[in-house]
């Protein structure tokens, strides 16, 4: 039973514009998200977290809103590069993190 | 600092054989990770340690797969005998109370089962 779930397999976004990507979560314990990037042949390093206590969090280009009701978050990439192109994996936790939930990724492609 | 370290890479090996990975976490995190990812999907959690105690192994498949975490550093990964859907990649991860829920993952260690 996927907990977490990333709907999305693949986007391509032209350099410069916005990538949104999105994540599902059903479990409505989970109260700590988190991103991660991965590129081919490496393991994947994290990006950016967000806790239940807040609906947003900022890092330089990279923002995460959590909508708890629809338990919903979403990653934006504002400006788009192409060293952004990567699988992003959306995860959670049901505390501040001993046991992670990924979801199956999201594929993104910036087109120069 | 040095980062999570795994080997080996890749590994190919016969069904039925026994094969072996190894995880040096990074230094002072005492949360150790095995996932499992197959092609196409995210990393699924095979056992966790927290020091040398294995707290979460309810997804480890136990009649082929064991693991160990001697003195709370190291970890091994064990299959054996390895059948064909074991094939995928093998990642390690740690974290600690001082890295806010952020784990930090290996390069993992790609299995071919043939």
């Amino acid at each position: 039973d996927q907990q977490v779930k990333q709907n999305s397999p693949s986007l391509s976004v032209q350099e410069g514009r916005i990538s949104i990507l999105n994540c599902d979560y059903t479990n409505s314990m989970f109260d700590y998200f988190l991103w991660y990037k991965k590129y081919p042949a490496e393991g994947p390093t994290f990006l950016i977290s967000i806790s239940s206590i807040k609906d947003k969090n900022e890092d330089g280009r990279f923002t995460v809103f959590l909508n708890k009701s629809a338990k919903h978050l979403s990653l934006h990439i504002v400006p788009s590069q192409p060293g952004d192109s990567a699988v992003y994996f959306c995860a959670a936790s049901p505390n501040t993190g001993n046991q992670f939930y990924f979801g199956t990724g999201t594929s993104l492609t910036v087109i120069p | 600092e040095a980062g999570v370290v795994q080997s080996p890479r890749y590994k190919i090996i016969e069904k039925k054989q026994p094969v072996a990975f190894w995880c040096n976490p990074i230094s002072g995190h005492n949360t150790l990770y095995w996932y499992l990812q197959n092609l196409g999907q995210g990393p699924e959690l095979l056992i966790r340690y927290e020091n040398e105690e294995a707290v979460d192994d309810s997804q480890l498949p136990k009649d082929r797969f064991s693991a160990e975490r001697l003195k709370g550093v190291d970890s091994t990964l064990k299959i054996q005998p390895a059948e064909l859907g074991d094939s995928a990649v093998y990642l390690c991860a740690s974290s600690s109370s001082g890295t806010a829920g952020r784990a930090f993952f290996g390069q993992g260690t790609r299995l071919t089962v043939v």
